[in-house]
């Protein structure tokens, strides 16, 4: 079952926050962040793993609430370069290694 | 390291016609995946391959069909090409934690 991602779009202005959730109602081992630019591929951003561990680029955080299946990506401080699609994705326990991703948040930042 | 590697970068089929769509990594990956994206919506997992030698379905498998050549090389056939086919399929590979994604291919079925 695909995860549930909110806010759909968010307007921005370089410089201000965004926070962009996803929801799971199935108990998941990962959330995994991935970020898309128009006409080109999703690229991994991080991944959130129960138990607390974190991998992924040093500018981006997030956080990962395993008793409500849900994670939420943190912007700060956004700039031009943070335009995109951002798509969380999440691997059940159990499901070898499988990804289900959400529907995505278009993230438009403004100069 | 060229990374995920896919060809053809474009394609556009009529009804009923067949293709294979053709994925490499050079990255030693065990998993490789593959995907479809709509307009507007995210990834769907089509097939999957843990290792070498084994494939499985994943959430929409019904029109195609994969081959896990050897490690590098993972194929995605359409038999006969319907409408409902066009999209833009992805490639992916994986080791640990990470995802790598091939370019994709944008298919369109007249």
């Amino acid at each position: 079952q695909q995860p549930v991602q909110s806010p759909q779009a968010v307007i921005l202005r370089e410089g201000e926050d965004a926070v962009i959730n996803c929801s799971s109602s199935k108990a998941l081992y990962s959330v995994h962040w991935y970020r898309q630019k128009h006409g080109e591929a999703p690229v991994f951003l991080m991944i959130l793993l129960k138990g607390g561990e974190q991998k992924g680029h040093e500018k981006i955080s997030a956080s990962f609430n395993e008793k409500k299946q849900q994670s939420s990506l943190y912007l700060t401080a956004s700039q031009l370069s943070y335009s995109g699609t951002y798509f969380c994705g999440t691997e059940r326990l159990g499901s070898a290694r499988q990804l289900t991703f959400g529907s995505g948040t278009q993230l438009t930042v403004l100069p | 390291n060229a990374g995920v590697t896919q060809t053809p970068k474009f394609q556009v089929l009529k009804t009923g016609q067949s293709m294979t769509l053709q994925c490499a990594q050079d990255m030693n990956h065990n998993s490789m995946y593959w995907y479809r994206q709509d307009p507007g919506m995210g990834l769907r997992l089509i097939y999957y391959s843990a290792s070498e030698g084994t494939t499985d379905k994943g959430e929409v498998p019904n029109g195609y069909n994969v081959s896990r050549l050897n490690k590098r090389e993972f194929s995605l056939r359409l038999e006969s090409a319907a409408p409902s086919q066009t999209s833009v399929y992805f490639c992916a590979s994986r080791l640990s934690y990470e995802q790598y994604f091939g370019p994709g291919t944008r298919l369109t079925v007249t």
